[in-house]
């Protein structure tokens, strides 16, 4: 099926720490968007980008749609252990479009 | 009701027979997306149906998958004759339209396990 490219596949880091994660695509994608899933449940929508170049944030989350609209990253800033999960990016090309996925980004914080 | 409901959270089942997966999305929500998602691995896209539009089913893996949906109401993803790369979770979501700036919200899944 079709899927992004997203990178790094797991990450293991220190409470406190700041993390980054990344998605590509070889095809534009005119929104681009970040979901958590939590063991047993579906994922949940953290940020929604919809113009290149684009910067939001929501609280210690930030993420940036690529100017060339073929790539987005997601920053978790102060890591928590809560923040635990597997991390989804998804992009899609138009309204009436399917939303493609990530592969995930699977984070683990220890405190 | 307030979320999307799936039925059954859970299913086992023999290799060969046919499941029925239920997906009930959120009242008033228009558009509706099947994905599939194997242990550790991202969402792969099944169908999508908008409206009274014709369902976009170039996600469907064969042709022992198919879905209905009735009118903007529930959704089945029915799998013929399983097999045990079938084994995974069934994700269901639904949005209030097709508009890039609408939002998708997702069920908890049917957890697929084909003996």
């Amino acid at each position: 099926g079709q899927q992004l490219n997203q990178s790094p596949q797991s990450m293991f880091i220190q409470e406190g720490e700041d993390v980054s994660m990344n998605c590509t695509s070889s095809s534009i994608f005119n929104t681009w968007l970040w979901y958590k899933q939590e063991p047993g449940e579906g994922p949940v929508l953290l940020i929604a980008l919809y113009k290149a170049g684009e910067l939001t944030s929501n609280g210690r989350l930030t993420a940036q749609f690529g100017i060339t609209r073929k790539d987005s990253f997601l920053n978790i800033s102060a890591s928590i252990p809560s923040d635990v999960g597997i991390y989804f990016c998804a992009g899609q090309r138009g309204g009436g479009t399917a939303l493609i996925f990530g592969k995930g980004t699977t984070l683990s914080v220890s405190s | 009701g307030a979320g999307v409901s799936q039925s059954p959270s859970n299913k086992v089942t023999e290799k060969g027979k046919d499941v029925e997966l239920r997906c009930d999305p959120i009242s008033g929500h228009t558009a509706l997306y099947w994905y599939r998602q194997r242990l550790g691995q991202g969402l792969e896209f099944l169908i999508y149906f908008q409206g009274n539009s014709a369902p976009d089913k170039s996600g469907l893996p064969s042709d022992r998958f198919s879905a209905e949906r009735t009118g903007e109401s529930v959704s089945t993803l029915t799998i013929q004759r399983t097999q045990q790369e079938d084994s995974a979770v069934y994700l269901c979501a639904s949005s209030r339209g097709s508009g890039l700036d609408e939002k998708l919200f997702f069920g908890s899944g049917t957890q697929l396990s084909v003996l």
